[in-house]
C-alpha cells in the first residue's frame, strides 16, 4: 500500500471546468511535490512545496495552481484544461527537500481533457 | 548540467534470465541516484537507492552499484521472474536539492 494517497483516481472534465486533485501523506515529510507523466515518458516535474512554501515552478501554465493547507496535504487545482493536459498527475513527498532524499509517490490521478 | 541516461526498451526475457538494465549519469558534484518501478496503472515505487560512490543498494533480488569512474548505476537481478514486467526508471538527485532527473524509463517484458 502506498503512504502518499491520491484522490481522485480518476477525472474526466470538459474544457471549461475547474476541479481539484489532492494528495495526502502522514510520514511528517516536509517537501512535497507534483509532478505530470504522459504515457511511455517519464514523470516531469512541475511544483515542489518545501515547508508549506512554494519552493518551484518549472514554468507550469497558470490554468494549474497549487496549494499547500498544510504540512500533510497537498492540492493541485485545475481551470481551463486543454486537450495536451490529458495525463497521469503524480504527487510525491519526501523527508526533505535537501538532496539524497528518496521521493514517495502515490498511484496518480488519470485526468482526460475532454 | 544533470541528466540520466537509460537503455532503449523493451526488454524481453524468458522467466529465471538474468537482468540487466543500463543506467548512465551527468551530474554536478555528487548525486544520490535511485532505481524505481512503475506497474500498469500505478505510481512509482522506490526500488533502491545509493547516495555515495561505491555503495550498493539492494531489494527485492536487485542490485545496483554507484560506479562513480564509469558514471553508472546498472540494475542487476540474477532471475527475473513474470512479477518483474513494468517499467523501470533511474533517476539522480543533486547534494543541494531533493530536484529528481529521471532516466527515460525501460520497459521490461518476463514471459513465462
Amino acid at each position: 500500500d502506498t503512504e502518499v494517497t491520491q484522490t481522485p483516481k480518476h477525472l474526466v472534465m470538459g474544457m471549461t471546468n475547474k476541479k481539484s486533485l489532492k494528495c495526502e501523506q502522514h510520514m511528517g515529510h516536509r517537501a512535497m511535490y507534483w509532478y505530470k507523466q504522459k504515457a511511455k515518458k517519464p514523470p516531469e516535474l512541475m511544483f515542489v512545496y518545501s515547508y508549506e512554501k512554494l519552493s518551484i515552478n518549472e514554468s507550469v501554465p497558470s490554468r494549474f495552481s497549487p496549494e499547500c493547507p498544510n504540512s500533510s496535504l497537498l492540492n493541485l487545482h485545475l481551470h481551463a484544461l486543454q486537450p495536451e493536459d490529458s495525463a497521469l498527475y503524480l504527487c510525491a513527498s519526501s523527508h526533505q527537500d535537501q538532496g539524497n532524499q528518496p521521493q514517495h509517490f502515490g498511484d496518480g490521478t488519470r485526468l482526460s481533457i475532454l | 548540467g544533470n541528466s540520466v541516461t537509460q537503455m532503449e526498451g523493451p526488454v524481453t526475457l524468458s522467466e529465471e534470465a538474468f537482468l540487466t538494465i543500463n543506467c548512465t549519469y551527468t551530474a554536478t558534484g555528487y548525486p544520490s541516484l535511485f532505481w524505481y518501478v512503475q506497474y500498469p496503472g500505478e505510481g512509482l515505487q522506490l526500488l533502491l537507492k545509493a547516495t555515495k560512490a561505491d555503495d550498493k543498494g539492494s531489494n527485492k533480488g536487485f542490485e545496483a552499484t554507484y560506479r562513480k569512474e564509469t558514471t553508472s548505476f546498472h540494475l542487476e537481478k540474477g532471475s527475473v521472474q513474470v512479477s518483474d514486467s513494468a517499467v523501470y526508471f533511474c533517476a539522480l538527485s543533486g547534494r543541494n536539492f531533493n530536484k529528481f532527473y529521471f532516466g527515460s524509463g525501460t520497459k521490461l517484458n518476463v514471459k513465462p
